[in-house]
């Protein structure tokens, strides 16, 4: 069975940081991409950042580029997200979800490979305020 | 910038009706577009996949097509467990991967 489990959140400061963590298990870590997403208080879902299997590549959203940075440990199973210079508008509850690709044949010899997140943890809520 | 564009945003239904959802992409995306259901204090739940390929242990019910830029989820008929807000998810571009701004579907 999948589980995909999120820790680290909490209250802290405008300007300072925190390091959210993600804990998986029932899959080899190692053969996905991983991403966090996250959703700020009655707003809609925003994607934030994903890593390729071997961290040989890391995406960011514009609004955290230079403040948040998305690392992972294939030894521990585990993902993570350091965040620094936070935000009010950071705040949000953050999920760690599983990148899976559905690959789909075009033609003879020609495939399209499609990301979507298949499996998502329970997320942990992070509170940026005075 | 990649955009997209969900609507409605909000939409009121009865149990049995058939809704559908649409999504717009501001540039062609092929089928690189997914779509997910969110009720509230619980993990997004995928039920589309790559435009119109149904997620393992999603009903039938539910069903997804489009392609290049205009998408569209199904719900064939309404039943009181689907009552939730809905987002599409393109995946097209490698840096940047970008949710709609979600629908949510109420009670009539």
């Amino acid at each position: 069975e999948v589980q995909v489990v999120e820790s680290g959140g909490g209250l802290v400061q405008p300007g300072g940081s925190l390091r959210l963590s993600c804990t998986v298990s029932g899959f080899t870590f190692s053969n996905h991409l991983m991403a966090w997403v996250r959703q700020a208080p009655g707003k809609g879902l925003e994607w934030v950042a994903y890593i390729g299997q071997d961290e040989n590549e890391k995406y960011h959203v514009d609004s955290v580029k230079g403040r948040f940075t998305i690392s992972r440990d294939n030894a521990k199973s585990s993902l993570y997200l350091q965040m620094n210079s936070l935000r009010a508008e950071d705040t949000a509850i953050y999920y760690c979800a599983r990148v899976q690709i559905a690959e789909i044949e075009l033609l003879v010899y020609a495939i399209r490979r499609i990301p979507y997140f298949d499996y998502w943890g329970q997320g942990t809520l992070v509170t940026v305020s005075s | 910038d990649l955009q997209m564009t969900q609507s409605p945003s909000s939409l009121s239904a009865s149990v049995g009706d058939r809704i559908t959802i649409t999504c717009r992409a501001s540039q062609i995306i092929s089928g690189y577009l997914n779509w997910y259901q969110k009720k509230p204090g619980k993990a997004p739940r995928l039920l589309i996949y790559a435009a119109s390929s149904l997620a393992s242990g999603v009903p039938p019910r539910f069903s997804g097509s489009g392609s290049r830029t205009n998408f569209t989820l199904t719900i064939s008929s309404l039943q009181p467990e689907d009552f939730a807000t809905y987002y599409c998810l393109q995946t097209y571009h490698t840096y940047m991967w970008t949710f709609g701004q979600g629908t949510k579907v109420e009670v009539e």
